[in-house]
Parts: structure tokens; sequence; C-alpha cells
């Protein structure tokens, strides 16, 4: 079983459309969770952490449920500009990545 | 400020050349990692360094050795290429939650 396991997506979606991605993690004993985003043939970049309480950063709000080892982020009133690959990223010793889902958003 | 920077950005190998990948990072961090990209399969951790002086394995690193130079640079070598190392590299150091990646290695073997 992967560490860490993602939606492998493709997700097509209108602008305006709100989108939901899931993640799943192995690990029970992980300490930090996030979301990075990853454009065509570029290096990833942090979109943002994942705390217990949840946390929203304008459109883009995230969860994480660590009973049931799940973490989620919805992205609200999708534009042309989200169109990348979401990374679910997980860190015990280390930081793990998962597959990675990629959206498209179409006018 | 450079923050990490991967030399080389493309490289073609025969099978069974060598070479060795650079980074370096200007952020003073502790740690640096060394990831591959695959379609596909997302970014898996090849080796890491927790501090100078240290190194330990990831989940993929049979083909792959590494140096921590020292705290700035880590290196990874491919000493026998094989077309299964065809892939995209990526060097990160973390400080604290955020990880800094380079701008990838794009690695193909022949």
């Amino acid at each position: 079983r992967k560490e860490v396991e993602q939606d492998p997506g493709p997700f097509n979606v209108p602008e305006g459309a709100t989108v939901a991605f899931n993640c799943t993690y192995s690990n029970s004993a992980s300490q930090s969770f996030f979301w990075y985003r990853q454009d065509c043939r570029k290096e990833p970049k942090l979109l943002m952490s994942v705390y217990s309480s949840g946390n929203e950063d304008g459109r883009f709000t995230a969860q994480l449920n660590r009973a049931s080892q799940y973490i989620s982020l919805l992205i609200r009133d999708s534009k042309l500009s989200d169109s990348a690959t979401y990374l679910c990223v997980v860190n015990f010793n280390d930081m793990r990545f998962g597959a990675g889902t990629r959206l498209t958003v179409k006018p | 400020n450079a923050g990490v920077t991967q030399t080389p950005k493309f490289q073609v190998l025969k099978t069974g050349q060598s070479m060795t990948l650079q980074c370096a990072q200007d952020m003073n961090h502790n740690s640096m990692y060394w990831y591959r990209q695959d379609p596909g399969m997302g970014l898996r951790l090849i080796y890491y360094s927790a501090s100078e002086g240290t190194t330990d394995k990831g989940e993929v690193p049979n083909g792959y050795n590494v140096s921590r130079l020292n705290k700035r640079e880590f290196s990874l070598r491919l000493e026998s290429a094989a077309p299964s190392q065809t892939s995209v590299y990526f060097c990160a150091t973390p400080d604290g939650d955020e990880a800094f990646f380079g701008q990838g290695t794009r690695l193909t073997v022949v």
C-alpha cells in the first residue's frame, strides 16, 4: 500500500465549479500535512498547510481527519489559473508525496 | 538569493554511463532531499539528509548514491545509468513545514 494515496483524476471542470480532492495516508504517526501545487514541467510549491481544525485561504479549504487518516482540499469558484496538479504531502521523518491529481478548469 | 539550484537542467545518458546531479541551497537549512518524479507516480523519495554528514535511504534508493558535501550541497550519483532511471529529478530542502524545490533535472537514459 502506498503511504499517500490520492484520487487519480483527472478532473475537468468548468469555470466557477467547486471541486474536491481527497487523500489518505497510511502512517498514523504522521505529524504534518500539506497540499502542494505543481504546474506543468515546474517544481512543486506549497499551496497550504492542513490542520485538524480545518483551514481556509480564500477559495481554498483544507481539512484533516486524523482518526480516518484522511485529508481533503476544496476549491470553490474555480478559475482557469487553478489548472495544475495538486499533490497531497504527509510529513513524518521525511516528506512523502501522493501521485497528484490533475485539475483542468475550462472556460 | 537563488534558493535551491540544480544542475544540469537536462541530460541524456547512454545506458551504463555515470553522472552526478548537483544541488546547492543558500537557505541555511539542515535537511535536503532528492526525489524522482515519473508520470502517474508522483514524487518518490530517493535519499535524504537530515543534517551535514548524514544520509538515509528513502523509498527508491537502488541504483543511486548521495553525498552531503557540506551544509549547502547534496549530490546524487548514478554509477551505471539504466533506462528505468529516466525521470525528472528534484532536489528539495524543507524549512519547518515548507519544502523548497529546485527547478528539476530532466534525465533521459537511452
